[in-house]
């Protein structure tokens, strides 16, 4: 089936360093990816959807150009968090549809869990 | 602003019981309904997708569609011990990003 890995899985690291999450689509290309955030206790929020060859499309309230995001082929896309500050500590999760348009779930990676001191 | 609303629980049952989660969503335009778990510290699993109005079974899980009244539900019988997680409701347009709910806790005691 089809399969979205993620890496890193965990970071930790000091506060004004860049953090470069992966996400690939291991079986399928995808042309669209979607990153998500998740604070201890709370449900996923969408932080922006990753268009491959174009501009990524941020949610209200999500500064791009504290998250860069990259989507260079149909099978990755990248997550930068520059400057990372410890409210920026958080559980980040990629996702991608197999098939473009129709019904079909989507398919989670296994998260970044990110720490900053 | 597109919402999805869910009981945050935590719901608790005894084992073999049935677990019923619930969910309301805004967007009538939703055309993709899923149930996902999640435990602690881990990516959201796929447990249910349903699209149309109805009952839709796997194994010991039910998902009920309600377009009309905006709504969703998930039936667990025979509930476990390792069912004990959160719940997540999301919908979605055809393609589109999820919307989630805030998840319900469910726990079921042995």
């Amino acid at each position: 089936g089809a399969v979205v890995s993620q890496h890193p899985s965990w970071v930790i690291c000091k506060s004004g360093t860049s953090v470069k999450i992966e996400c690939r689509s291991l079986d399928f290309q995808a042309t669209t990816m979607f990153w998500y955030r998740q604070f201890p206790k709370q449900s996923l929020m969408l932080m922006a959807t990753s268009n491959e060859g174009s501009k990524a499309t941020y949610e209200q309230g999500v500064e791009k150009d504290k998250f860069l995001i990259n989507h260079a082929s149909l099978t990755l896309s990248t997550l930068t968090v520059t400057s990372a500050h410890p409210e920026d500590s958080s559980f980040y999760i990629c996702s991608a549809y197999q098939g473009a348009g129709s019904n079909q779930p989507q398919h989670f990676g296994d998260g970044t869990r990110l720490s900053i001191l | 602003q597109k919402e999805v609303e869910q009981n945050s629980g935590p719901l608790s049952v005894p084992e073999g019981a049935i677990a019923s989660l619930n969910c309301t969503y805004s967007d009538r335009g939703s055309q993709s309904f899923f149930w996902y778990r999640q435990y602690s510290g881990k990516s959201p699993e796929l447990i249910m997708s349903i699209y149309s109005n109805g009952d839709k079974e796997d194994g010991r899980f039910t998902a009920q569609l309600n377009k009309a009244s905006q709504y969703v539900s998930l039936l667990i019988r025979d509930s476990q011990p390792s069912d004990s997680a959160t719940y997540l409701c999301a919908v979605s347009q055809a393609g589109t990003a999820l919307i989630f709910g805030k998840g319900t806790t469910l726990s079921v005691s042995s």
